[in-house]
Formats: C-alpha cells, sequence, structure tokens
C-alpha cells in the first residue's frame, strides 16, 4: 500500500518562508481534499489544515495549505523555533473500497 | 472539549490478539466518526480504521482481515481488537475523533498508548 509521497526533511531560519509538498495521484488527492497534521517531538499529532486550505480555530494564519491536481502544499511563513515538528500530509483514497492514506512525512528543521 | 483516552495492555504476545479502549469525555459520542490510526516507532502514520456512532465501519484493506472495532454509546467508549499480531504491529495507537466522508480529518487525537508485540 503506496503513501502520500513527501520529502523526509525541510529546514529553514527563523523568520523565512518554508514549503512542503505532498504528492499523490488521481485515485486520492486528485479527487479528495487534503488535510495535514503537525506532530511535535513526543506528543500526538495535530490537525493543522483541513479541506486543503482551512486553519482550525486557534492555528497561526502564518499556515496555510493548497492543492493542484494530484498535488498539495504546506506553508509555513515567518517560521519560528516552535515550528520545528513532523508534518504530515493526508487524503481519503477512493481506491478499493476507500481508506485514509498518510504521506510518509516530513521533519522541518528551524535552524 | 471532547477529548479521548486510550488504554490497553501495552504487551502483547505473538499470534495473541490486540485490545484497546478508547474513552470519550467532554462530548457526545453520537453522531460522529471515530478513528483509529497507529505508529511504528520512529516511523509513520497509518489509518487502520473508523467507526460511525452507529456501528459503521470502513478498514484499512491491508488490515481488514484482521480487524475489528466496536462503540459502546452508552459507556462513550470505542474498542479495537487487532488479531494474530506480529512485532510489526508494535506501535502507539491512537484514537482520534473523525470528520467523516467527505474530508475525513482526526481531530481531536488522544495521547496514544504504546503497544509492543513481544514474546
Amino acid at each position: 500500500q503506496s503513501v502520500l509521497t513527501q520529502p523526509p526533511s525541510a529546514s529553514g531560519t527563523p523568520g523565512q518562508r518554508v514549503t512542503i509538498s505532498c504528492s499523490g495521484s488521481s485515485s486520492n488527492i486528485g479527487s479528495n481534499t487534503v488535510n495535514w497534521y503537525q506532530q511535535l517531538s513526543g506528543t500526538a499529532p495535530k490537525l493543522l489544515i483541513y479541506s486543503n486550505n482551512v486553519r482550525p480555530s486557534g492555528v497561526p494564519d502564518r499556515f496555510s495549505g493548497s492543492k493542484s491536481g494530484t498535488a498539495a502544499s504546506l506553508a509555513i511563513r515567518g517560521l519560528q523555533s516552535e515550528d520545528e515538528a513532523d508534518y504530515y500530509c493526508a487524503s481519503w483514497d477512493d481506491s478499493l473500497n476507500g481508506f485514509v492514506i498518510f504521506g510518509g512525512g516530513t521533519k522541518l528543521t528551524v535552524l | 472539549q471532547v477529548q479521548v483516552l486510550e488504554s490497553g495492555p501495552g504487551l502483547v504476545t505473538p499470534s495473541e490478539t490486540l485490545s484497546l479502549t478508547c474513552a470519550v469525555s467532554g462530548g457526545s459520542i453520537n453522531s460522529y466518526y471515530w478513528s483509529w490510526i497507529r505508529q511504528p516507532p520512529g516511523k509513520g502514520l497509518e489509518w487502520i480504521g473508523h467507526i460511525y456512532y452507529s456501528g459503521s465501519t470502513t478498514y484499512n484493506p491491508s488490515l481488514k482481515s484482521r480487524i475489528t472495532t466496536s462503540v459502546d454509546t452508552s459507556k462513550k467508549q470505542l474498542t479495537l481488537k487487532l488479531s494474530s499480531v506480529t512485532t510489526a504491529d508494535t506501535a502507539i495507537y491512537y484514537c482520534a475523533r473523525a470528520s467523516g466522508p467527505p474530508h475525513h480529518w482526526f481531530a481531536p487525537w488522544g495521547q496514544g498508548t504504546l503497544v509492543i508485540v513481544s514474546s
């Protein structure tokens, strides 16, 4: 069972803008919405972006999501040290009887 | 606000059945989907499946033959049973409230419970 493709790592300095990509196919991202999760070290994942580009209450507007075709991306502007975490994209996959598929995760390092 | 808390045995013997419970507090279990997600140590996330409060289920095809989930609305509890476990099933198991179709997002998540499969 394949996963959505994310770069294993990303980095940036405080204040910078970084983006994390998430590549899928027509059966998942191409026909369904994308959600993003942030996992700080040693904690449970937290919903960061849902339905491609919607921020839940309490998530800073420095975080934004977008989707085009079979790919999605998460952008973080004004990078802060507390943004250092693992980030996962996820989407529904219509193949078989349908299931949720996650990306492999991207470890973001704030230099 | 709703909170979820997983609990389980911590250690399971290979070939046995793993059994976990998720307790929901601070909100209703009704009218929601509830998902199980796992994460092997140091690895990524894997969706196990979800159950609607009415009891209808959808499972990950790769695990479907070994999974049983249930919901007890009176106790506000969910259960996950995974049969014939191997060391590959060693993971942190999370319970999360799910939006269900069409967007399938998860929030909030429980703190997770670590299950080690070992003899």
